[in-house]
């Protein structure tokens, strides 16, 4: 069965670094990748999408690759900030609609 | 104007009882799902609904039915409640299609004694 796995242990850096999250997939590659922002008591907030035949998606300080090879998705937070503290869930879709999702890293960025 | 609301935020039941969670999306999606998320943070989906047509059935013991009164809409009625019930249930909703966003409500946490 398809599996993912996300860093478990928490993942801490200085404010102004800039984080990198991983996920790993075994087996198919998604047709889509996403990446949720999870707050504690709060629902996944969507950050991301990127697709099979894409390398890479930017948006303001967050950049997101896939790696169809590798079975690779990497998140990048530029210039991090205390407020980008919170779990990171990556999900994939094989185009079915449904999201089978990352257990998470949680990311604190010290001031 | 929240975009996905669930009621109640907070649920604690005794082993036996019958309840219900409801959701509602305002944000005019023909997709409505429900989730789980175990005490390990996993998120699991557990049921998908295009346009009130039930479209995804995850191996969710019949305990759980769904149900759609309008595609704004989606409740999730639990009997017989366990203690392996006990989890934080999302509702979430999209457009229609694999490649969409989801969006979540702030989750419904279930306390079972």
């Amino acid at each position: 069965s398809q599996k993912i796995e996300q860093n478990s242990e928490a993942l801490n850096i200085q404010e102004g670094k800039t984080a990198t999250l991983t996920c790993n997939y075994t087996n198919y590659s998604p047709a889509y990748l996403q990446w949720y922002r999870q707050d504690p008591g709060r629902g996944p907030v969507f950050l991301l999408l990127i697709r099979e035949n894409e390398k890479e998606k930017r948006k303001e300080r967050l950049k997101v690759t896939f790696d169809t090879t590798l079975k690779q998705s990497l998140f990048h937070i530029t210039a991090s900030q205390p407020a980008d503290s919170a779990t990171y869930l990556c999900a994939l879709d094989f185009d079915t609609g449904k999201l089978i999702f990352g257990q998470g890293t949680t990311l604190q960025v010290k001031p | 104007d929240t975009a996905v609301s669930q009621t109640p935020k907070y649920l604690v039941t005794q082993m036996g009882n019958d309840k219900s969670i409801k959701c509602e999306q305002n944000l005019g999606h023909d997709t409505m799902y429900w989730y789980k998320q175990d005490s390990k943070k996993f998120l699991k989906i557990m049921f998908s609904y295009n346009n009130k047509e039930l479209i995804i059935n995850e191996t969710v013991p019949n305990r759980f039915s769904p149900k759609s009164p309008d595609k704004a809409h989606l409740n999730l009625h639990i009997n017989s409640l366990e203690l392996g019930d006990s989890a934080v249930y999302f509702c979430a909703s999209s457009q229609a299609g694999a490649d969409q966003p989801q969006h979540f409500g702030d989750g419904t946490r279930l306390s079972i004694l």
